[in-house]
């Protein structure tokens, strides 16, 4: 199975700072990398697939890069409605694989 | 809208089966494949299987091989995964997602199926 890492598993932030999470993959995935939002209590949203593609009516302050093995997930300006846990998702083998989450909590 | 409604939340004897369904509505139920993900407290998501509507093809991940089964109706546009075998750590909340091609990802989810394994 292809074990994914997210770093760091949980990070305080202010609203407006710049945050990134980075992903990495156990072996090479080339760009088949997705990353999802969970609030407590709902179900994921896809925010970004194929490393990079923003879903549609994802904010722009959201952003996607990488490939290989190391994958970052950018938020260029934390607002109130972005603290939740972020997960990354594996789509280049079976099982698919997701990453253990990375919190983003209010400082 | 495109939307996925679950059946509501199972409370199950280890050993025992459960069944939870996901009814699709708001887009071409036939053209899409369906995936099983659950997530247990404090757990990462985790992916059971995946379903392709269509032509009721199933892909399953090993770790649940042999105890969990995904199928569909058509006629109902829904799909279901049942589970046998239950034992105390499959207490989860149980998503159905669907797929956005060619990418694999989960672009919509339904609201989620609590299944709580307790004697």
């Amino acid at each position: 199975d292809i074990q994914m890492t997210q770093s760091p598993p949980s990070l305080s932030a202010s609203v407006g700072d710049r945050v990134t999470i980075t992903c990495r993959a156990s072996q090479s995935i080339s760009r088949y990398l997705n990353w999802y939002q969970q609030k407590p209590g709902k179900a994921p949203k896809l925010l970004i697939s194929s490393a990079s593609n923003l879903q549609s009516g994802v904010p722009s302050r959201f952003s996607g890069s990488g490939s290989g093995t190391d994958f970052t997930l950018t938020i260029s300006s934390l607002q109130p409605e972005d603290f939740a846990t972020y997960y990354c998702q594996q789509n280049y083998g079976i099982p698919l694989t997701f990453g253990g989450g990375t919190k983003a909590e209010i400082k | 809208q495109v939307q996925l409604v679950q059946s509501g939340a199972e409370v199950k004897k280890p050993g025992t089966s459960v069944k939870v369904s996901c009814k699709a509505s708001g887009y071409t139920f036939s053209t899409y494949v369906m995936h099983w993900v659950r997530q247990a407290p404090g757990q990462r998501l985790e992916w059971m299987g995946w379903i392709n509507a269509g032509n009721g093809n199933t892909k399953y991940s090993q770790n649940f091989q042999g105890r969990v089964t995904i199928t569909r109706d058509t006629s109902a546009n829904t799909v279901y995964m049942e589970m046998s075998g239950l034992r105390f750590e499959d207490t989860a909340i149980y998503f159905c997602a669907r797929d956005l091609p060619p990418d694999d990802a989960f672009d919509v989810w339904g609201q989620g199926t609590m299944v709580t394994v307790s004697s």
